[in-house]
């Protein structure tokens, strides 16, 4: 079946200019992670859902990063008044189960969105 | 806070020769650690989990609490085994993944 989905695959955006950036996650995956990686970097977590609710946003850098995922499917990260610094790419990743225990869960990730902000 | 280290930017190998990358992690529970793998334009996908105990395309990996590290190895390295690898951690408590920063395996012919 498809594979999670991200668009745009590319964004130029100019220092304050807002962005919105989507994902698809694999139908029927109740978990979905948003993860941001800096070049050279390995993926940082940003945010987590579990179905529509937002159950941990701690790795977001500061309030102009926003997510939601209002109908348990599809998510959107906005972010406000880009900066430099945000430039990155963003990963999104679903996984199928709630995770209880040691669980045979596996994250499976898109192919992520780079952010550039001049 | 958890960490993950990855002490290696870039291994570069023969074909054929014996593979290790290293990693080592800082977390004081029972942590769950993984490697994920992106080959050249494709996307992060899991290469073998620490739990399954899996041999995944000819690659192990064991973990060692008390050395704190899951090095990933293989005995003879293949010119497809070319790729970026990330080794990473994961709480008992959480479902968010902590990553480290990467290691480049480029296997020469």
């Amino acid at each position: 079946g498809a594979g999670v989905s991200q668009s745009p695959r590319y964004k130029v955006a100019k220092r304050g200019q807002d962005v919105a950036l989507r994902c698809d996650p694999i139908s029927g995956h109740v978990s979905l992670f948003w993860y941001q990686q800096a070049l050279g970097q390995g993926p940082e977590f940003l945010t987590y859902f579990q179905n529509e609710a937002q159950l941990d946003k701690s790795g977001l850098p500061s309030d102009r990063f926003f997510a939601e995922r209002p109908e348990g499917s599809v998510s959107t990260l906005k972010i406000q008044r880009t900066q430099q610094e945000d430039s990155a790419v963003y990963l999104c990743a679903s996984s199928l189960v709630i995770r209880v225990g040691r669980t045979e869960e596996t994250q499976y990730f898109g192919p992520g969105t780079r952010l550039l902000v001049l | 806070a958890q960490r993950v280290t990855q002490p290696e930017k870039l291994l570069s190998v023969f074909k054929g020769a014996p593979v290790e990358l290293k990693c080592n992690y800082s977390y004081s529970g029972s942590p769950e650690l993984f490697w994920y793998v992106q080959y050249s334009r494709q996307r992060l996908q899991l290469l073998l989990r620490h739990i399954s105990r899996e041999s995944i395309k000819g690659f192990t990996a064991d973990l060692n609490k008390g050395e704190t590290s899951f090095h990933l190895k293989k005995p003879f390295a293949q010119e497809e085994d070319s790729a970026m690898y990330y080794c990473a951690l994961m709480t008992e408590y959480g479902n968010k993944l902590v990553f480290g920063a990467g290691t480049i395996l480029r296997v020469k012919s």
